[in-house]
């Protein structure tokens, strides 16, 4: 069974970086499919940052892209968030999600953490 | 983006009876690939969201034969036959064919 699990600050000043780390499970990253964030908040609902391939190669929501970036340790079988300058718009729940083909689905979410921007 | 619209946004179902609720998109979800990846997700309150079928109508496996998708283009459709106290939640509907995936504002089912 593949599961996936959040870790970090759930507490974040405003213009500073955001960082979540997703250990797995059940799966080993480098065997395949793509890794990847989402969060859904009160205002903008469910809202894909990115996700990267076992590869290393990353795909990022343009609206986000300027502030994002994930990569992959295979050796740790996890990978990570880091999305700078952050505000309170970004305040949500993230959740690290496995998908196939280019992200086209998503089969197994984690629990999800809420991170909260406030000074 | 491909904006994803839901309707009901609320919809108040009685235990046993059918429930049924539409997502369309902003354009056609069909791929290149020939395939239409529109995705279905339950999110029960409190828990992360669940797929409960992929590419229109394939249900995930552990998913109750209640559930059934139905669509093409731009024009989709999820049904539950007979609802279930375990039903009540939000409903996504996603589509994954052009980046960046999107999400439809979701489908809150609760009883009447």
């Amino acid at each position: 069974q593949v599961q996936l699990q959040e870790s970090g600050p759930r507490l974040v000043k405003p213009s500073e970086t955001l960082s979540l780390t997703c250990a797995v499970s059940g799966y080993s990253i480098s065997s395949g499919y793509h890794w990847g964030w989402i969060r859904q908040s009160p205002g903008k609902g469910l809202e894909c940052i990115g996700s990267i391939y076992h590869s290393g190669n990353t795909y990022y929501n343009p609206s986000l892209k300027s502030r994002v970036t994930i990569s992959v340790d295979t050796s740790k079988n996890q990978f990570s968030l880091r999305l700078s300058s952050v505000t309170a718009a970004d305040t949500a729940v993230y959740y690290c999600a496995r998908g196939g083909g280019s992200y086209r689905t998503i089969d197994y979410w984690g629990q999800g953490t809420l991170v909260t921007v406030s000074s | 983006d491909v904006v994803m619209t839901q309707s009901p946004l609320s919809l108040p179902v009685t235990l046993g009876q059918p429930a049924s609720f539409s997502c369309r998109s902003s354009q056609s979800l069909v791929h290149s690939d020939g395939n239409t990846y529109l995705n279905w997700f339950q999110q029960r309150p409190g828990q992360s969201p669940r797929r409960l079928i992929y590419k229109i109508s394939n249900r995930d496996s552990g998913v109750p034969d209640r559930f059934s998708g139905s669509g093409s283009g731009t024009d989709f459709t999820l049904k539950i036959t007979r609802v279930e106290a375990e039903d009540v939640g939000l409903y996504y509907c996603m589509q994954g064919t052009h980046w960046p995936p999107t999400f439809g504002q979701g489908t809150k089912v609760e009883m009447k």
